[in-house]
């Protein structure tokens, strides 16, 4: 009954490769996002979906590129991985309408790109 | 890119309270201060927020002051479990309001000791 998935956990890597981690939430919520935390534990946003359509891009490299099947989930795929990539990245999802959007994060995804 | 300043770390006795200071001198009117925490290799929790007066929930209690240039988050009763990084975010509500950006800064680090 975990409110805010993510799979897999870790993935280690090859510099050049593309992955995907995917990210589901059972919230019934509008809006998702993708976090991303560096070794020195800043935590950046990087994306945000509403109702599927992207809300929020924060300059990211073109590289990364998110994708909405539907509300409850939001999948991020990563093209010629590089060292700089491994980080922490946690899914987030709110409620996205009114005041007091409280986000729900899962438990994040540990990339090493070696 | 945060508008909080935080201390780096603080230590508390285990069953005391914990009172976590926060300034935000430029926030806007109609902004929330928003409280997380991290605790290590897990996704940021939610703990409370509040836009002018004093919020309480069953985790902690949030004190504004009038001006609301400043904050204390307040666990009334620490243990352990408490022992995490604590993020205080002025949320940014851009989008019509269909989404939020969290900020995270680089949050207090929260000892609790036997």
């Amino acid at each position: 009954d975990t409110a805010v998935s993510q799979t897999p956990k870790y993935l280690v890597t090859q510099m050049g490769n593309d992955k995907s981690i995917k990210c589901e939430q059972n919230l019934g919520h509008d809006t998702m996002y993708w976090y991303k935390q560096d070794s020195k534990k800043f935590l950046k946003i990087m994306f945000s979906y509403n109702n599927k359509e992207l809300i929020i891009n924060e300059t990211v490299p073109n590289r990364f590129s998110p994708k909405s099947p539907d509300k409850a989930h939001l999948n991020l795929h990563i093209n010629s991985l590089e060292l700089g990539d491994s980080a922490v990245y946690f899914c987030a999802s709110s409620q996205g309408q009114g005041g007091g959007e409280t986000q729900y994060f899962g438990p994040g995804t540990r990339l090493l790109v070696l | 890119d945060a508008k909080t300043t935080q201390p780096t770390s603080m230590d508390c006795a285990e069953g005391r309270a914990a009172n976590l200071p926060c300034n935000h001198s430029t926030i806007s009117g109609n902004e929330y201060v928003y409280w997380y925490r991290q605790i290590h290799s897990q996704g940021p929790q939610y703990i409370i927020h509040g836009l002018k007066n004093n919020e309480t929930n069953e985790m902690a209690s949030l004190i504004i002051t009038e001006d609301r240039k400043s904050s204390t988050l307040i666990l009334p009763h620490a243990t352990l479990r408490d022992t995490a990084v604590y993020y205080c975010i002025v949320r940014v509500s851009n989008y019509g309001g269909a989404t939020n950006k969290l900020i995270f800064g680089t949050g207090t680090l929260l000892a609790v000791q036997p």
